[in-house]
């Protein structure tokens, strides 16, 4: 089955600074891949996402790259906040359900 | 107004016992899907449900029943609970199966506390 691994687990950047995180996938049947924000106490959400027919995908301050052939694929956080602090998860999937990566804690400091 | 709702929040009990966690969707989804994360964060899919049908069932202990009344509810309920059971418990649901073409809708979860 599909193997999720994201790294780095901990994440600590100033304000300003850029972020990036970076996920690697086994199943190269695997053709979606979403990354969610979890805030403290709350349920993940949804930030950004990108269909293995592209290669970056961009929203505002947050962009997502994908390397099908190395199977792996990053978010970049540009022009951190405060309010990006949060745990971050990529996952990955065929369209039935998703598979999590681990998580990675990022700490924006002001 | 809360899309996906779970009571409760917070569940703390014995081991032995047996226990039931409730999930309400007010998006008008079909399908439904209960996570566990684990102490160390790790997020695992347990079951997705669609139109009341089960769809997903990942190896979960048979200890573990999901039952669905109707497209809008989804309910977990654990019998003899252990204390590996301890976790956060995730509601979600989408508008349908295909995860590529519908975003799938997490609820607050329910933090479970074996004893």
């Amino acid at each position: 089955g599909e193997n999720v691994e994201q790294h780095p687990s901990t994440l600590s950047v100033q304000e300003g600074d850029s972020a990036v995180i970076k996920c690697t996938y086994s199943d190269s049947a695997s053709n979606y891949f979403p990354w969610y924000k979890q805030e403290l106490g709350k349920g993940p959400q949804l930030i950004i996402d990108i269909r293995s027919n592209v290669g970056e995908k961009k929203d505002q301050r947050i962009a997502v790259t994908l390397n099908k052939t190395a199977k792996h694929f990053s978010l970049h956080i540009t022009e951190t906040q405060p309010e990006d602090s949060a745990v971050y998860f990529c996952a990955a999937s065929r369209g039935d359900k998703l598979i999590f990566g681990t998580g990675t804690r990022l700490q924006v400091f002001p | 107004d809360t899309a996906v709702s779970q009571t409760p929040k917070y569940l703390v009990t014995q081991m032995g016992n047996d226990k039931s966690i409730k999930c309400e969707q007010n998006l008008g989804h079909d399908t439904m899907y209960w996570y566990k994360q684990d102490s160390k964060k790790f997020l695992k899919i347990m079951f997705s449900y669609n139109n009341k049908e089960l769809i997903i069932n990942e190896t979960v202990p048979n200890r573990f029943s999901p039952k669905s009344p109707d497209k809008a509810h989804l309910n977990l309920h654990i019998n003899s609970l252990e204390l590996g059971d301890s976790a956060v418990y995730f509601c979600a649901s989408s508008q349908g199966l295909d995860l590529i073409s519908y975003e799938q809708y997490f609820g607050p979860g329910t933090r479970l506390t074996v004893t």
